[in-house]
């Protein structure tokens, strides 16, 4: 079975400047897709940013950006400029891009999470 | 216009009791999924279903009972609710064909069992 470990229960950062979020994760797959979502206190779960696997480019999304080591399962998530709004929950996340029998391949597998707090 | 959307959105409730939580998309999805995500904010997959078909059903208690009358509807029932079933539930569904299958999430429901 598939694992996510988010190694850090907590970060901090300043306004303005940069934080990296890690994320490994355990797998015998070749291909599938790896997530971040942010869960801000509103509770609501809001996708960040995706990645394929059998994508060697690094996914971007404005501020956002990932570096994705295939071969030693990291996914880790940068913001630039972190804003006041970033502050949330993030988690990471793993679906096999295999179809299989019983729809496992559907199922969405999380890391514990991480507590990004913003300081102004 | 909301996507995906539950309730109620907070429930308390006495042990022993019956309480339903019910979602709806309208994405035009053709999977729904129920996840509970605990108090240390820990999500775990609970059922899935992928055209009214049961094909995600994880080690949950026979207590708590999914249905799903058409592919825009996934409605969870739990039965005689204990206080370890407090927890947010979060209903999303998500477009397998679609390639990436990413699910989009309703804004979740909170039980809290007294």
């Amino acid at each position: 079975a598939q694992t996510v470990t988010q190694s850090q229960p907590e970060m901090s950062v300043q306004e303005a400047e940069t934080v990296t979020l890690s994320c490994t994760y355990d797998t015998s797959e070749s291909d599938y897709y790896l997530f971040w979502y942010k869960q801000p206190p509103s509770r609501q779960m809001i996708l960040v940013i995706r990645q394929e696997a059998y994508k060697q480019q690094n996914a971007t999304e404005n501020r956002f950006s990932v570096n994705f080591q295939k071969a030693a399962k990291s996914f880790s998530l940068k913001i630039s400029d972190s804003q006041l709004g970033d502050a949330a929950m993030y988690f990471c996340a793993y679906r096999s891009a295999y179809g299989r029998s019983g729809g496992s391949n559907y199922k969405l597998t999380f890391g514990k999470g991480t507590l990004l707090t913003v300081n102004p | 216009d909301t996507a995906v959307s539950q309730t109620p959105k907070y429930l308390v409730t006495q042990m022993g009791n019956d309480k339903s939580i019910k979602c709806e998309q309208n994405l035009g999805h053709d999977t729904m999924y129920w996840y509970k995500q605990d108090s240390k904010k820990f999500l775990k997959i609970m059922f899935s279903y992928n055209n009214k078909e049961l094909i995600i059903n994880e080690t949950v208690p026979n207590r708590f009972s999914p249905k799903s009358p058409d592919k825009a509807h996934l409605n969870l029932h739990i039965n005689s609710l204990e206080l370890g079933d407090s927890a947010v539930y979060f209903c999303a569904s998500s477009q397998p064909k679609s390639g990436a299958n990413v699910l989009t999430f309703g804004a979740g429901s909170r039980l809290t069992v007294l």
